[in-house]
């Protein structure tokens, strides 16, 4: 168990709908970061969230979006959904550069 | 740009031998750190090994050892006495330190299969 908790674990909605997936850092870290992985696309960076504020951003669509609130748990809200919009979801959260510890993931179906 | 490559799609090892995944990495920064990931077919990524730059030793986590050429650009993974439950994809990746990003930049993955 790497103390990442993301929820729902799976998620099937229809398209044009939208989702939010949650997750809770392990204790004590501060950097969240969201990643997608598709057959297609592999491992994709999203975006990265350190004590709540947007640290970077990666491939991150503009239907997408994130925050991190201040008990730093994370939400990735995803709009107006797509077929190619399914895929594994992963938050992974990190206190030092040389960590990062991912959580289970959401399986995003769009049908 | 940083940039992971696995050149081995699929590997297969018997069980109890030793089996190495390769990764070769392209980055411009001088501050980097590689890491090695495990992904079962239950889809959760599990953190295997992590090499800075600067470490001068190899990493190793119990039976994994990170063999890291510095002037070859590469970290390959060695799995000492595989056992069927490391049959799983295997991914490398690198975090550059200079600039302000901080993500993981991953590599496709190696699938690795162990025969009893």
């Amino acid at each position: 168990d790497s103390g990442v908790t993301q929820t729902p674990k799976h998620l099937i909605t229809a398209t044009g709908q939208r989702v939010t997936l949650r997750c809770s850092p392990r204790s004590g870290d501060l950097s969240v970061y969201w990643y997608q992985q598709s057959l297609d696309q592999g491992l994709q960076f999203l975006i990265h969230y350190y004590n709540g504020e947007e640290r970077a951003k990666g491939n991150i669509l503009e239907r997408f979006s994130a925050q991190q609130f201040p008990d730093l748990h994370s939400e990735l809200n995803l709009s107006s959904l797509e077929l190619g919009d399914s895929a594994l979801y992963f938050c992974a959260s990190s206190v030092d550069q040389n960590e990062a510890f991912f959580g289970q993931g959401t399986r995003l179906t769009v049908v | 740009a940083q940039k992971i490559t696995q050149t081995q799609p699929g590997m297969f090892v018997q069980e109890k031998e030793a089996v190495t995944l390769d990764c070769t990495y392209d980055t411009s920064d001088p501050s980097y750190g590689l890491f090695w990931y495990k992904q079962p077919s239950s889809g959760e990524m599990i953190f295997l090994i992590y090499q800075g730059s600067y470490d001068q030793q190899n990493a190793t986590e119990g039976r994994y050892s990170l063999n890291f050429q510095k002037a070859r650009k590469s970290a390959n993974l060695v799995i000492s006495a595989s056992q069927l439950g490391d049959s799983a994809m295997y991914f490398c990746a690198i975090m550059n330190y200079g600039g302000s990003q901080g993500n993981l930049i991953f590599g496709k993955g190696t699938k690795l299969s162990v025969k009893p």
